[in-house]
């Protein structure tokens, strides 16, 4: 079975600072990892995401992603915080050995951006 | 050119009352979901299609219906809905039946159960 684990469900910075997201997953097989951005009021967008290869997966909008195997991790981070970021943040875990395309997401974090 | 689209984007109805939301990809993908995303933005995978074939059937109960007429289309229908179904309802598709596949979402149907 996987499981996704997103600590804190809010995440607080200022404007210009750096933004980091954290999640760890559990996964029995070498997952596939997204990470997805919800806007108020609309549906879920791929920011990025993690197959195989390259552990650093950038993203749009100056996000990426690092995959941690050892810690079983795949933090999501922006240099700079922009006052568009504000937004709730989903990391989710698949299996890509699976015929059932299924996604196990995370409870969220909700990103506010202090001016 | 909207991708994932679903009708209505809000719902108010009251309990006991039947209602449908429709959902259509011009993506072109082979497979379909739909979600139910609580208050909390707690996001559960209800139902998944491929090619109008039901493949995922979670926990749900059997007042919801979902129904394939073709792979484009993956239409919800509800009875007798009771409060606890307010929620946002999203529908995805994605490329094909893999775990290698990220999905895309619609804009979601907030639905209010009075």
């Amino acid at each position: 079975a996987q499981s996704v684990t997103q600590l804190g469900s809010h995440v607080s910075v200022s404007e210009g600072a750096l933004v980091l997201l954290r999640c760890n997953y559990s996964s029995s097989v070498p997952p596939y990892l997204f990470w997805y951005v919800q806007y108020p009021n609309q549906g879920l967008q791929l920011l990025l995401k993690y197959t195989t290869g390259a552990t650093l997966v950038k993203g749009i909008n100056g996000f990426e992603a690092e995959f941690k195997k050892s810690e079983t991790s795949f933090h999501l981070t922006k240099p700079s915080a922009h006052m568009s970021d504000a937004a709730e943040y989903f990391c989710a875990v698949s299996d890509p050995y699976s015929s059932a395309s299924k996604i196990i997401f995370g409870s969220g974090t909700r990103l506010s951006i202090r001016p | 050119d909207t991708a994932v689209s679903q009708t209505p984007k809000y719902l108010v109805t009251q309990m006991g009352n039947d209602k449908s939301i429709k959902c259509e990809q011009n993506l072109g993908h082979d497979t379909m979901y739909w979600y139910k995303q609580d208050s909390k933005k707690f996001l559960k995978i209800m139902f998944s299609y491929n090619n109008k074939e039901l493949i995922i059937n979670e926990t749900v109960p059997n007042r919801f219906s979902p129904k394939s007429p073709d792979k484009a289309h993956l239409n919800l229908h509800i009875n007798s809905l009771e409060l606890g179904d307010s929620a946002v309802y999203f529908c995805a598709s994605s490329p094909r039946t893999s775990g290698r596949n990220e999905q895309y979402f619609g804009p979601g149907t907030r639905l209010t159960v009075t």
